[in-house]
C-alpha cells in the first residue's frame, strides 16, 4: 500500500518569512495530492490539492510543487502570519481522491 | 448548504460497552469516508462507502469495528467492546463523485471517544 512521509514534525518561523513542508510517497500510481490544515480540535480543512497531470499549482501565498519523478511533493506558505500556525497534513491517493493515506503531520508555529 | 455533521462530538463509554458514531454527508454527497485519528498522530484511512455498500474497508480492524451507511439516514461506524486503544478522534468526510475522478473530501468535525 501506499505509505506518506512527511518532514519537519515541527517548524517554527518568523512572521513574514516563508515556510517549506516535504512530503514522499511510495506508490508510483497515486494521482492526487491534498494538503490540509488542521488546527486545535477543529476538522482538517483542504488548502490546496494537486494532481499529478501539474508540476506546480498556487493559490495567493499558497503553492504546492510536485515531481512525479523523484515522489516528492513540498508545500510553500510565503509572508506567513500568526493565523497560518497549525497542523498540516499532505496526503496521496491512487484512485483520483478516494482512501487518502495521510502523513504524519507538520506541526507550524509562527512567531510575531 | 450545510457541511458534514457528525455526533455526537465527544463520547465517553466505559471499555466492553459499544459506541456508534454517526456521519451525514453534505447535500448531493453519496460517498462517505471514515478516518481515525489518534492523539498526536495523523489520520488513518479506515472504510470508504457509498449507500448501502462497502467500497473499501481495508482500514478497519478485524474484529470489533463495523460500518454501514443505508439508503436512507446517516452512515454509523460502531465499534463493539470497546478498549482503552480504541480512544481517538474518528473523522467523518464525504464527497460528490467516486472512484476514478479526481474529487475534494469535506471533513465533519470529528468524534472523540474516550474510552475509560
Amino acid at each position: 500500500g501506499e505509505n506518506v512521509e512527511q518532514h519537519p514534525s515541527t517548524l517554527s518561523v518568523q512572521e513574514g518569512d516563508s515556510a517549506v513542508i516535504k512530503c514522499t510517497y511510495s506508490d508510483s500510481a497515486s494521482n492526487y495530492f491534498p494538503w490540509y490544515k488542521q488546527e486545535l480540535g477543529k476538522r482538517p480543512q483542504l488548502i490546496i490539492d494537486i494532481r499529478s497531470n501539474v508540476g506546480e499549482k498556487k493559490d495567493q501565498r499558497i503553492a504546492v510543487t510536485l515531481n512525479k519523478t523523484a515522489k516528492h511533493f513540498s508545500l510553500h506558505i510565503t509572508e506567513t502570519q500568526p493565523e497560518d500556525s497549525a497542523v498540516y497534513f499532505c496526503a496521496a491517493s491512487p484512485e483520483g481522491g478516494n482512501k487518502l493515506t495521510f502523513g504524519t503531520g507538520t506541526q507550524l508555529k509562527v512567531e510575531l | 448548504n450545510a457541511g458534514v455533521m457528525q455526533n455526537p462530538r465527544h463520547l465517553v463509554r466505559r471499555r466492553g460497552q459499544e459506541a456508534r458514531l454517526r456521519c451525514s454527508p453534505m447535500k448531493g454527497h453519496s460517498h462517505v469516508y471514515w478516518y481515525r485519528q489518534l492523539p498526536e498522530e495523523g489520520l488513518k484511512f479506515m472504510v470508504y462507502l457509498q449507500k448501502e455498500n462497502i467500497i473499501d474497508e481495508s482500514g478497519m480492524p478485524k474484529e470489533r469495528f463495523s460500518a454501514e451507511f443505508p439508503k436512507e439516514g446517516p452512515s454509523i461506524l460502531r465499534i463493539q467492546q470497546v478498549v482503552r486503544g480504541d480512544s481517538a478522534a474518528y473523522f467523518c468526510a464525504s464527497s460528490p463523485l467516486g472512484t476514478g475522478v479526481y474529487n475534494e473530501q469535506f471533513f465533519g468535525p470529528g468524534t472523540r471517544l474516550t474510552v475509560l
